[in-house]
């Protein structure tokens, strides 16, 4: 199967702060999502992003497809953005997903 | 998208015992995904739920363990046979109404903790 990497493990950002999330993989996937799992472990789907960039709100995420990574961005970032925030791709046709290890970030007031 | 309940949300088993977890959707949906998170780790694939027939296990994961039903287009069970302490862990459903190019919406999860 496809190889996840996340960067970085962890992210301590004070509130009001930018970010930036990376996954890179090991092959080309024809499915890329981007979760947070909130602290209560509820895992929200962000975007669906196999190629190209899209926004909602604050987040924001670019994937370059041809170059096997994606990028999540947080702006101004809020307490609630807490959590921790995971890349997923699927190479197959059924749309198994490979999970990345995740970023824990905390956002302190 | 899909709103998926799972039952229970959590339980605390013995060893030996086994706890069978539901997934249900309030559409029909095409795929549907088992997924183990042991503490602290990330999400890995148990096995894919195919309706009316058997599951697909990925590796690590066999059917004498870990079985799956998926009667219909909008429910599902994973059971959790002869648990140990390492089957501690948060398994989640997770569904796709398309094919694999759709976004999947994962399921509350069930907390299970074996003593």
């Amino acid at each position: 199967g496809i190889q996840v990497e996340q960067s970085p493990p962890d992210l301590i950002l004070q509130e009001g702060a930018n970010s930036t999330l990376r996954c890179n993989f090991s092959d080309s996937v024809n499915n890329l999502q981007w979760f947070h799992q909130n602290p209560w472990g509820q895992l929200i789907n962000l975007f669906y992003i196999p190629s190209g960039t899209k926004q909602n709100g604050r987040l924001s995420a670019t994937t370059v497809a041809t170059e096997r990574y994606s990028l999540l961005y947080i702006s101004s970032s809020q307490t609630t953005d807490s959590g921790v925030y995971f890349c997923a791709g699927a190479t197959d046709s059924w749309g198994k997903l490979q999970f990345g290890a995740g970023t824990q970030v905390v956002v302190t007031p | 998208s899909a709103v998926i309940s799972q039952k229970p949300s959590r339980d605390i088993c013995q060893r030996g015992t086994s706890l069978t977890i539901q997934c249900q959707v309030d559409s029909q949906v095409t795929m549907m995904f088992w997924y183990r998170q042991q503490p602290g780790q990330s999400l890995t694939l148990i096995a894919t739920a195919n309706q009316g027939s058997e599951a697909t296990y990925e590796s690590g994961f066999v059917i004498d363990k870990f079985p799956i039903s998926r009667p219909n287009l909008t429910f599902s069970t994973l059971t959790v046979s002869n648990m140990s302490p390492e089957d501690s862990s948060i398994y989640l459903c997770s569904v796709a109404s398309g094919g694999a190019r759709e976004t999947q919406y994962f399921g509350p999860g069930t907390r299970l903790l074996v003593l």
